[in-house]
């Protein structure tokens, strides 16, 4: 069973700072690791996902996220925040044997302030 | 692209009332899923479906039936509608085993 931790429930920074959102995993076998958005009073969009190759992943709207086998984590990251970023963030893990069966973390509200 | 549409998008019933929230995908995905969000608690899976007709239970199914007739839909309802069912409910479709689910916009159940 897989399992998802994130630590941070609230975060708040100002526009043009940047943000970096802590994930953490476990499982002991080949994983999907994904970021999802969340806007208020609407359903969840697809940020960016890693299963293999290069640890660090582009997404939309300038977020990356960096995959550390070592420290079992998948931290999302942006370099300057705008205050459309303002959003609950999901971390989610799957099993690759499990196919799209995705684990969410609790979510991280990120609040920006102008 | 696709989109994934949920009805109601508002459910209010009464404690003990049979509810039922429906879901439709133009992705011509094969899965779908129903989660629960609570606030504070993420995401939870309810059932999903991997294909016309198969059900498959998730890690909140008790209290819950759901239906997949067709592939482009899923329902999902509520058997006996409890004050503490009051959640979010989320629909998503996947293709192929890509670990990226599609989601509609969610049916927010209240229940008095």
């Amino acid at each position: 069973t897989q399992t998802v931790s994130q630590s941070d429930a609230h975060v708040t920074v100002f526009e043009g700072d940047s943000v970096e959102l802590r994930c953490n995993y476990s499982y002991g076998g080949s994983i999907y690791l994904s970021w999802y958005i969340q806007h208020h009073g609407r359903g969840l969009q697809f940020l960016l996902k890693y299963y293999s190759g290069n640890p660090v992943v582009q997404g939309v709207n300038g977020f990356e996220a960096e995959f550390s086998k070592s420290d079992s984590s998948f931290h999302l990251r942006k370099a300057s925040v705008h205050w459309s970023d303002s959003a609950v963030y999901f971390c989610a893990v799957s099993a690759h044997s499990a196919g799209n069966k995705l684990t969410f973390g609790i979510g991280t509200r990120v609040l920006v302030r102008p | 692209g696709g989109i994934i549409t949920q009805t109601p998008k508002f459910l209010i019933g009464q404690e003990g009332q049979k509810l039922t929230l429906k879901c439709q995908q133009n992705f011509n995905h094969d899965t779908m899923y129903w989660y629960r969000q609570d606030s504070g608690k993420g995401l939870r899976l309810i059932y999903y479906s991997i294909t016309e007709n198969d059900l498959q239970k998730g890690d909140l199914s008790e209290g819950y039936d759901a239906s997949r007739e067709k592939k482009s839909s899923f329902s999902l309802t509520v058997t006996s509608a409890q004050k503490n069912e009051m959640a979010v409910f989320l629909c998503a479709s996947s293709g192929e085993n890509t670990g990226q689910l599609y989601f509609g916009e969610g049916s927010k159940l209240t229940v008095l």
